[in-house]
């Protein structure tokens, strides 16, 4: 059936250093995509989006990058900070949102 | 802008009992989503609202659970009777366009 996974349930990097964070989906139909970040007791926080019609999206300090060929969706941190230590989703938009399981991000100093 | 709130932040009932989760959605926004969090399943996606009309409720596991949005401003997420595999934190999101807003979550344990 359609899924959205993530490669890496965990990702430990060292503070300076850039985190990348995967993620692959299956439903071709789906033409929108959001990262989330989800602090420990709250609501996922929306990163930044990217729609199909696009391979790659700046925000400040995130890269998203997707690569239809392989349904593969990337979130790159540049110069990771200790904040950004949280759970990172992706999700796919096609009928509805569907999300990833996660992947923990841990900010060593 | 007070963003999306919901209450009660914590819940504790027993098996059997009813439970009422609400949601307030920031002023404005047209779509409401209810979604339940679990380290097993993830964050899923139980009834979506959109102009205050269930569009999507496929993802409500049982009828013992039931949502409603009465007007733009308020939505609630009704489990009766509650179950402990119902423990779980919930999510209430809103959105005016494709950028869902989620609010701080209601923890629920049902004993």
């Amino acid at each position: 059936g359609e899924s959205v996974g993530l490669h890496l349930p965990t990702l430990s990097v060292q503070e300076g250093d850039n985190s990348i964070i995967n993620c692959a989906y299956s439903n071709s139909a789906s033409d929108y995509f959001i990262w989330y970040k989800q602090e420990s007791g709250k609501g996922p926080q929306f990163i930044i989006d990217i729609r199909s019609n696009m391979d790659k999206r700046q925000g400040q300090r995130v890269t998203v990058l997707l690569n239809k060929t392989v349904k593969h969706l990337s979130l790159q941190i540049a110069a990771t900070q200790p904040g950004d230590s949280a759970v990172y989703f992706c999700a796919e938009t096609a009928n509805d949102m569907r999300f990833g399981a996660g992947t923990r991000l841990t900010v060593k100093p | 802008d007070a963003g999306v709130i919901q209450s009660p932040r914590h819940e504790v009932t027993e098996m059997g009992q009813e439970v009422t989760l609400r949601c307030k959605p920031i002023s404005g926004h047209n779509s409401l989503f209810w979604y339940r969090q679990t380290m097993m399943r993830g964050l899923e996606l139980l009834i979506y609202f959109n102009n205050n009309v269930p569009i999507d409720d496929s993802g409500m596991p049982e009828d013992r659970f039931s949502a409603k949005m009465p007007n733009a401003s308020f939505s609630t997420l009704k489990i009766q009777p509650s179950e402990p595999r119902d423990s779980a934190v919930y999510f209430c999101a809103s959105s005016v366009r494709d950028e869902q807003f989620f609010g701080p979550g209601t923890r629920l344990t049902v004993l």
